[in-house]
């Protein structure tokens, strides 16, 4: 079993339509969590953190339920532009991340 | 400001030949990492440093691979000899010390025929 593991998609959704991931992880010593985004033939770039209460930044809400190892990622009015792999990452300890294997989106017009 | 800077953006040799993928972190960041990537394996951490030290190498394939950081603005991956299997995409990353966000370079797109 992997110890972050994802649903790789393809979500193909419509414009304007809310999506949400789901990501798992097996290490309950995690300490901490973030989403990174990954558009094609790029490098990984930080979305955002995962916080124990919930956090919003804009359209993107990202969720944590440390009971059941278990980080969502909703997006509200999803853009054309936010077409890309949703990498779910989690900091194991000791500076080391460990990413999902990502969740494919593609924002059809 | 300038970010991660990783080169060559692309390399392109034989097998059995040496390989040097190179680094220049964040100016004041101390950590640096290491990063492959493929279609099978996903993103997978081969070594980091911390203050120019390497503190964990667990995840560097085997001898062929090495790493160094002779100073807090330069690294150096190595693959000697190469191998078709070690394909892949090569991303150096950095942070400071104690944070869990890292920056990622552009990556090196290494292909060994």
């Amino acid at each position: 079993r992997k110890e972050v593991e994802q649903d790789p998609g393809p979500f193909n959704v419509p414009e304007g339509a809310t999506v949400a991931f789901n990501c798992t992880y097996s290490n309950s010593a995690s300490q901490s969590f973030f989403w990174y985004r990954q558009d094609c033939r790029k490098e990984p770039k930080l979305l955002m953190s995962v916080y124990s209460s919930g956090n919003e930044d804009g359209r993107f809400t990202a969720q944590l339920n440390r009971a059941s190892q278990y980080i969502s990622l909703l997006i509200r009015d999803s853009k054309l532009s936010d077409s890309a792999t949703y990498l779910c990452v989690v900091n194991r300890g000791a500076q080391k991340l460990v990413f999902g294997q990502g969740t494919r989106l593609t924002i059809n017009p | 400001d300038a970010g991660v800077i990783q080169s060559p953006r692309h390399e392109v040799t034989e097998m059995g030949q040496e390989v040097t993928l190179r680094c220049k972190p964040i100016s004041g960041h101390n950590s640096l990492f290491w990063y492959r990537q493929t279609m099978m394996r996903g993103l997978e951490l081969l070594i980091y440093f911390n203050n120019n030290v390497p503190i964990d190498d667990s995840g560097m394939p085997e001898d062929r691979f090495s790493a160094k950081m002779p100073n807090a603005s330069f690294s150096t991956l190595k693959i000697q000899p190469s191998e078709p299997r070690d394909s892949a995409v090569y991303f150096c990353a950095s942070s400071f010390l104690g944070q869990g966000e890292q920056y990622f370079g552009p990556g090196t797109r290494l292909t060994v025929t």
